[in-house]
């Protein structure tokens, strides 16, 4: 069964330092999300990306934030200037066209900012 | 806006016990409800859904019944097993919008 897969599976990184998060979506989904979970918190949504364009984003998702779809293949998030509470779990999430279509979610990558 | 609560965790069972994990949400319009489930070290995996009310979302043993009079999307299985550890999401999606996830709950099951 396809599935999306994010690389790497953990990343650290020192304050201050810009980390690009990098995913693969299902080849043939449409739709593309970026989550975090901070460590026993609830997954919140940061950004959703169609038509190459953000559709929609969440008040974390501010500046120090921004998403690319570089290629065919690959859709990045990319956070600059890291801060410690930047340290989270961070989940991609691709969908196909169609309004009942589930969002299908990669295993993550536990970013951790030193 | 939109909203999910859960049942707070850990729910702690042992092997075989019937298990209801509750959830009720708040949003515009019809939302579709979706489970899913992460297993320790493990991303987030789509457990079962239901786009309409009165719909059954059915996957591995586990189901939920959408209840629209009552905003919610309880989840049961009859007899749970020690695979089945895991913290389980609830979630809406109230149109075209992103997912809204409820704060997740542990199942510890022992044998």
């Amino acid at each position: 069964e396809p599935e999306v897969t994010q690389t790497p599976s953990h990343q650290v990184t020192q304050m201050g330092q810009e980390v690009i998060l990098r995913c693969v979506p299902i080849s043939n989904h449409l739709y593309f999300y970026w989550y975090r979970q901070i460590l026993g918190q609830k997954v919140e949504f940061l950004v959703s990306f169609y038509n190459n364009e953000i559709s929609e984003k969440s008040e974390i998702f501010d500046d120090q934030f921004s998403v690319e779809r570089p290629d065919g293949s690959n859709f990045t998030l990319k956070i600059r200037s890291t801060k410690l509470e930047d340290s989270a779990m961070y989940f991609c999430a691709s969908r196909a066209r169609g309004q009942a279509q589930p969002q299908h979610f990669g295993d993550g990558t536990r970013l951790s900012i030193l | 806006g939109n909203s999910v609560t859960q049942m707070e965790g850990p729910v702690t069972l042992s092997e075989e016990a019937f298990l209801t994990i509750n959830c009720t949400y708040t949003a515009t319009g019809y939302p579709s409800l979706f489970w899913y489930v992460q297993y320790p070290g493990e991303g987030l995996q789509l457990l079962l859904k239901a786009t309409k009310a009165d719909d059954k979302g059915s996957n591995k043993g586990f189901e939920a019944t959408y209840r629209k009079e009552t905003t919610s999307f309880h989840l049961e299985k009859g007899s749970v097993q020690v695979s089945d550890s895991a913290v389980y999401f609830c979630a809406l999606r109230a149109g075209y919008s992103t997912l809204t996830f409820g704060k997740g709950t542990m199942l510890l099951v022992s044998p």
